[in-house]
């Protein structure tokens, strides 16, 4: 299996506080993805970063991306209680195989 | 609105008994997804199809197979439900292989 790995496992931080999560993966890529789970529901898409990039934004939301260290960040400033989820980041591994590959997931708790 | 339908959310079935997972997109998207996902891990790919060619994981065990009778609807069929086999089972699309994925709330499978 070529699975990422997410650090830390879990993280409980203050609402207003900012949130790092990390995650490792294995193999060449063609993309990075960041995807939020609510308990006991899908998967949402937050950002995709491709191996040409090393940063991007979306709104509270910063990723970055280093391709020599095979690993990606993703930032959230200024949390707050929705914000309270599971995180994955996935890969798409650079030859082409039409799927993702799933890191391990980080679980965020914001205490209000 | 555009969504990825999972039905039922919930199932309940016996061990043994065989059991249809099912899914609709309204994205008109080419490939769709099946994921297991159990407790706080990652979620699992089962198998993928692109149009109508279906891919399966080499670990899938035999006990899984799925149709796919047009675009809109992909099934999971379980033969022969075990207690291990109780999990989320999560369906994504997404037009472009490798993209950005776009989940159904999932179906959460308890096996008596």
């Amino acid at each position: 299996s070529q699975q990422g790995e997410e650090d830390p496992q879990a993280l409980s931080i203050q609402e207003g506080e900012n949130a790092t999560m990390n995650c490792s993966y294995k193999t060449s890529i063609n993309n990075l993805q960041w995807y939020r789970q609510n308990s006991g529901r899908g998967l949402v898409h937050l950002i995709l970063i491709r191996s040409n990039e090393r940063e991007k934004h979306s709104g509270r939301l910063r990723v970055t991306l280093d391709t020599s260290k095979k690993s990606s960040s993703l930032l959230i400033t200024a949390s707050r209680a929705a914000d309270t989820a599971s995180y994955f980041c996935a890969t798409e591994e650079n030859f082409g195989n039409e799927k993702l590959t799933f890191g391990t997931g980080t679980r965020l708790t914001i205490i209000p | 609105d555009a969504m990825v339908i999972q039905n039922p959310r919930y199932q309940v079935t016996q061990f043994g008994k065989p059991v249809t997972l099912s899914c609709s997109q309204t994205l008109n998207h080419n490939v769709m997804y099946w994921y297991q996902q159990k407790s706080s891990q990652a979620p699992k790919l089962l198998f993928h199809y692109y149009d109508k060619d279906f891919n399966n994981e080499a670990d899938t065990p035999d006990n899984f197979q799925s149709r796919r009778p047009n675009t809109s609807f992909c099934f999971l069929d379980i033969r022969s439900p075990g207690l291990g086999d109780a999990a989320m089972y999560l369906c994504a699309t997404t037009q472009l292989a490798g993209e950005t994925q776009y989940f159904g709330p999932g179906t959460r499978l308890l096996v008596l």
